[in-house]
């Protein structure tokens, strides 16, 4: 069962217009999100995260917004640039910040951004 | 300051065959995780260690194991490979106590095809 899903494989957006990239989860254990943008051959690389004790975080173009009553994440970009197309993974944890249980990843949104 | 480095990049193996992957975490960082990443399944947790002892592990079979050595390097093994692990192998290290607060960096993966 896959505790934290995004649903859309792929999204495509177009230059300057903003990307939103969901992710729902499952275990309402999961107290701390983050999201990982990924581009072919290197691993991934953290992007934002936040913890559940807030609803927004914002870091420059980075937005994600968080609703615990839902048990829905999303990241917005804003303005979307052609160096943004790569794949977003969500990625969750029961700790605010802990590592001992590892990351319960979603399988990733590859975002494309169109001249 | 040097990034997660996994050797070697790319490896084929024939079934049957085992299989040790490794990883030197940012200097300084203590935690080390593994995961495995397949288009299927996403990103997947393998285990982590911290200090040379295994934190927590994944659903993974008894076939994939790992350890840590006392400079925080750390290494994995696949024995009586079969088709299905054929992935991409990425380690990541963290500064973190587990427990605390997150700074996974992921190196660039290993890739592993099994013929």
């Amino acid at each position: 069962d896959q505790q934290v899903k995004q649903n859309s494989p792929s999204l495509s957006v177009q230059e300057g217009r903003i990307s939103i990239l969901n992710c729902d989860y499952t275990n309402s254990m999961f107290d701390y999100f983050l999201w990982y943008k990924k581009y072919p051959a290197e691993g991934p690389t953290f992007l934002i995260s936040i913890s559940s004790i807030k609803d927004k975080n914002e870091d420059g173009r980075f937005t994600v917004f968080l609703n615990k009553s839902a048990k829905h994440l999303s990241l917005h970009i804003v303005p979307s640039q052609p160096g943004d197309s790569a794949v977003y993974f969500c990625a969750a944890s029961p700790y605010s910040g802990g590592g001992a249980d590892g990351l319960t990843f979603g399988k990733g949104t590859h975002l494309i951004i169109q001249p | 300051k040097a990034g997660v480095t996994q050797t070697p990049r790319y490896l084929i193996k024939t079934r049957g065959q085992q299989v040790t992957l490794s990883c030197s975490p940012i200097s300084g960082h203590r935690s080390v995780s593994w995961y495995q990443q397949t288009p299927g399944q996403g990103l997947q947790f393998l285990f982590e260690y911290f200090s040379e002892t295994q934190r927590n592990k994944g659903n993974f079979p008894g076939r994939f194991s790992g350890r840590q050595f006392s400079n925080s390097r750390s290494e994995m093994n696949v024995s009586t490979l079969e088709l299905g692990d054929s992935a991409l192998y990425l380690c990541a290290s963290s500064f973190s106590v587990p427990g605390t607060n997150y700074g996974y960096t992921f190196g660039s993966g290993t890739r592993l095809t099994v013929v």
